[in-house]
């Protein structure tokens, strides 16, 4: 099955510094990259989400990017703020979503 | 639309006690899924489903049982009980396969 790990475990940035976190999957086969925040004691939310056959994309202060040889994946956050406190989950679906660990990102004011 | 609705949000077992966690959808999704996540964890898939009458294993299938008789609901049976079974557990619903729709969670505590 597909194998999805993430990295790191925990972030902490100064506000309006910029946050990665970068995923390695195992199945060549999957096509399809999520990306969900979490925020303690409520459900994953999507936040971007990225198809194999595009190298990259944006909303906003987030993008996504893929790298399909290699096999990975990384959320970039611009222009941090308090709110994008929380836990982030990336994913990796052929028919079924395997998540990574996940991130705890700590936005210092 | 109220979306993936989960029942119930609470529930403390004994061990050997069993219990049908309840997950319906109203958007019309084929797709359903059941995960768990563990504190601290990532969400690992117990059991899926891609239409009424289908259904099959994830990662971590041991110790529970799923049904799909209608589109809309995808309840998870524990059977037996045990602490290791002690988890959130959410339910997700998706038209194709990609955008997943989460259930609020159930809170389960084996004891």
């Amino acid at each position: 099955g597909e194998n999805v790990e993430q990295h790191p475990s925990t972030l902490s940035v100064q506000e309006g510094d910029s946050a990665v976190i970068k995923c390695t999957y195992s199945d060549s086969a999957s096509n399809y990259f999520p990306w969900y925040k979490q925020e303690l004691g409520k459900r994953p939310q999507l936040i971007i989400d990225i198809r194999s056959n595009v190298g990259e994309k944006k909303d906003q202060r987030i993008a996504v990017t893929l790298n399909k040889t290699a096999k990975h994946f990384s959320l970039h956050i611009t222009e941090t703020q308090p709110e994008d406190s929380a836990v982030y989950f990336c994913a990796a679906s052929r028919n079924k979503l395997s998540f990574g660990a996940g991130t705890t990102v700590t936005v210092r004011a | 639309n109220a979306g993936v609705t989960q029942t119930p949000k609470f529930r403390i077992l004994k061990i050997g006690q069993s219990m049908t966690l309840q997950c319906t959808q109203d958007m019309n999704h084929n797709y359903m899924y059941w995960y768990r996540q563990d504190p601290g964890m990532g969400l690992k898939l117990i059991y899926y489903s891609v239409g009424a009458g289908i259904t099959d294993k994830g990662e971590v299938p041991n110790g529970y049982n799923v049904s799909r008789s209608t589109t809309e609901d995808f309840p998870l049976r524990l059977e037996l009980a045990a602490p290791s079974q002690t988890s959130v557990y959410f339910c997700a619903s998706s038209k194709t396969g990609v955008g997943y729709t989460f259930g609020s969670g159930t809170r389960l505590t084996v004891v």
